[in-house]
């Protein structure tokens, strides 16, 4: 079965500063991909990065990018100079290649403090 | 573009009412289509998923129910809901024969009392 763990149940950051989110997990799968998702107030849930298992770079996407270390199976995210839009809880979810599901982590709720 | 409906935003339903939750998705074809449940500062449940009309897998034993009458249509529903079945109840779709991220609706919250 696989696994999405999320250690931090909350993190705080300043404004402009950088934090990062962890998230380890556990699959018998060699292909796989790995998400993280942000959940505002609203609750829409929206994908913020992506990343497939077998790229060994590490994807980006403007202030957000990711360290993804296969051999630890440890996916964390970065934000770079944090927004007050960037508060939100912050989810990892890994997929499996072999079928069709994503698996969640309990989530990171972000404060950004002005 | 493709884009996904979810309705209603929100239900209060009593004990023992019938539930039927709604989920259509536009400009795709032959998605994957799943239904997840989100407790209050919780992560995502997985609930049911399709990858096909017919076609359902059930992920966790309870008092629901899904089906897909369509290939981009995603019915989530109970015969005689609990108490516990509140909760926000979110549908998704990705794209069918490869793992690509998942797409979500805007989500239901139900209240049963």
């Amino acid at each position: 079965a696989q696994t999405v763990t999320q250690s931090q149940p909350e993190m705080s950051v300043q404004e402009a500063e950088t934090v990062t989110l962890s998230c380890t997990y556990d699959t018998s799968e060699s292909d796989y991909y790995l998400f993280w998702y942000k959940q505002p107030p609203s609750r829409q849930m929206i994908l913020v990065i992506r990343q497939e298992a077998y790229k060994q770079q590490n994807a980006t996407e403007n202030r957000f990018s990711v360290n993804f270390q296969k051999a630890a199976k440890s996916f964390s995210l970065k934000i770079s100079d944090s927004q007050l839009g960037d508060a939100a809880m912050y989810f990892c979810a890994l997929g499996e290649t072999s079928g069709s599901r994503l698996t969640f982590g309990e989530g990171t709720q972000l404060t950004v403090n002005p | 573009s493709q884009t996904i409906h979810q309705w209603p935003a929100t239900l209060v339903q009593p004990v023992g009412s019938p539930l039927s939750l709604e989920c259509t998705v536009e400009g795709t074809s032959n998605p994957n289509l799943y239904w997840y449940r989100q407790a209050a500062g919780r992560g995502l449940q997985l609930l049911f998923y399709s990858v096909g009309i017919g076609q359902i897998s059930s992920e966790v034993p309870q008092n629901l129910s899904a089906s897909r009458p369509q290939d981009r249509q995603f019915i989530l529903s109970s015969k005689k809901l609990l108490l516990s079945d509140s909760g926000f109840y979110l549908c998704a779709w990705s794209r069918g024969n490869t793992n690509t991220e998942a797409f979500f609706g805007q989500g239901t919250r139900l209240t049963v009392v």
